[in-house]
């Protein structure tokens, strides 16, 4: 099986500016989540969606935002960036039904905002 | 609130040495679950184990094994005879029971195996 695919790898955008990341989950798997990774706030969680709704949400500003396709691929927008949203930002899928919570992660993608 | 307490910050071994990594969580949750995640330098998180609050287990898998106590909140991981190949950072994870997707995460545990 295919594992978690996430678009583009590597982006480098200015201020203000927005952007989309991109993320196929593995074949089957229902739910998506978001997390964004920095040296100084670690991992943190920002969204998880299961069949296209939105079941959870972490502690980030409305400027972070996204969402599920019917096919279950999932994208993130992150509008008028700032330096501080650079960061490494990975996406992960699991079933997402009880009892098989174990996520598997894509290579992320490293937004670099200047 | 949930909480993940990685207390090292680094561990530097030298190579056939066993080194334990620990984690300790807090959580009000009477079921939840527990992960450990490995990142290399290429960036991926690299699934390790996944136990709940119902199994206390230990589990042992090749060289890695993991010790779940709930009365010390504590879930820790051991890899035996340690590798240079075992050089990551690793990520203990909380995830609550009524918590959809969400993943607490401590702050990593950088580990240098040297040769």
């Amino acid at each position: 099986k295919a594992g978690v695919t996430q678009t583009p790898r590597y982006l480098i955008k200015t201020r203000g500016q927005q952007v989309t990341l991109s993320c196929s989950p593995i074949s089957g798997h229902r739910s998506v989540s978001w997390y964004q990774q920095t040296p100084g706030q670690g991992l943190q969680f920002l969204f998880e969606y299961f069949s296209e709704t939105q079941r959870n949400k972490g502690n980030f500003p409305g400027r972070f935002s996204g969402r599920q396709f019917s096919n279950s691929r999932s994208e993130m927008n992150v509008s008028t960036l700032e330096l501080g949203d650079s960061a490494l930002y990975l996406c992960a899928s699991s079933l997402g039904v009880a009892g098989t919570y174990e996520q598997y992660f894509g290579p992320g993608t490293r937004l670099t905002v200047t | 609130a949930q909480k993940v307490t990685q207390a090292q910050t680094e561990i530097s071994v030298v190579e056939k040495e066993d080194v334990t990594l620990d984690c300790v969580y807090e959580t009000r949750d009477t079921t939840y679950y527990l992960f450990w995640y490995k990142q290399p330098p290429s960036g991926e998180l690299v699934f390790l184990i996944r136990r709940n609050s119902f199994d206390e287990q230990n589990e042992i898998s090749g060289r890695y094994s993991w010790n779940f106590q709930k009365s010390t909140s504590s879930f820790n991981f051991t890899i035996t005879a340690s590798q240079v190949v075992d050089s990551a950072v690793y990520f203990c994870a909380l995830k609550g029971g009524t918590s959809y997707g969400k993943l607490t995460f401590g702050q990593g545990t950088i580990l240098t195996v040297h040769p």
